[in-house]
């Protein structure tokens, strides 16, 4: 069936330090691997995605890592600052004509200064 | 801003009610999502909609239903309102495949 896992659930890491959240996916169609950043009581904002036809994607201090084989695909944040303190979420869509996404339960990040 | 916009920002009212949240989609998007998001189950996907027909249906209640109208924005109706219906509900959209922009949400409670 359709499922992401994500991990992990809380992290917290000191200003400056690297983070890293990863995500396991089940369906073996899944061709497109959305991350998001949500800050509380705020929208979901896509801050970077990946397709299958690539293994590594970098925005600035972001970048985003897939294993198709293993069905793996990692977010990394350099050199963070509290303002990345959020939830995050990764995301993958099941094969077919949907692009329905099927969220990770989360990831609270927190930055301390 | 995303460009997605989303009425009411919030919703109070009883068990047993009914009520419409719509949503409006970025400019030149032709499908719409709806998510629930809610503490104990997260981000769940509810229903899609492209270019009025519906695409595709998730962790839907029979009690709830959506549309599309030919301007492209949707309403997501709840009826006979319980308890746990009480979630932040999102509306996204995009293009076709790729990216979905999320709207601000309205927050329901039902009390």
């Amino acid at each position: 069936g359709e499922n992401v896992e994500q991990h992990p659930s809380t992290l917290s890491v000191q200003e400056g330090d690297s983070a890293v959240i990863k995500c396991t996916y089940s369906d073996s169609a899944s061709n497109y691997f959305p991350w998001y950043k949500q800050e509380l009581g705020k929208r979901p904002q896509l801050i970077i995605d990946i397709r299958s036809n690539v293994g590594e994607k970098k925005d600035q201090r972001i970048a985003v890592t897939l294993n198709k084989t293993a069905k793996h695909f990692s977010l990394h944040i350099t050199e963070t600052q509290p303002e990345d303190s959020a939830v995050y979420f990764c995301a993958a869509p099941p094969g077919g004509a949907t692009n329905k996404l099927i969220f990770g339960t989360g990831t609270l990040l927190a930055v301390q200064p | 801003d995303s460009g997605v916009t989303q009425t009411p920002k919030h919703l109070i009212t009883a068990t047993g009610q009914r009520v419409t949240l719509r949503c409006s989609p970025r400019s030149g998007d032709l499908s719409v999502y709806w998510y629930q998001q809610s503490l104990d189950q997260g981000l769940q996907f509810l229903i899609q909609y492209y270019n009025g027909e519906e695409r595709a249906k998730g962790n839907i209640l029979e009690r709830f239903s959506a549309q599309q109208f030919p301007d492209l924005h949707s309403e997501l109706n709840l009826s006979s309102l319980e308890l746990g219906d009480s979630a932040l509900y999102f509306c996204a959209s995009s293009v076709d495949v790729g990216e979905q922009y999320f709207g601000p949400g309205t927050r329901l409670t039902v009390t």
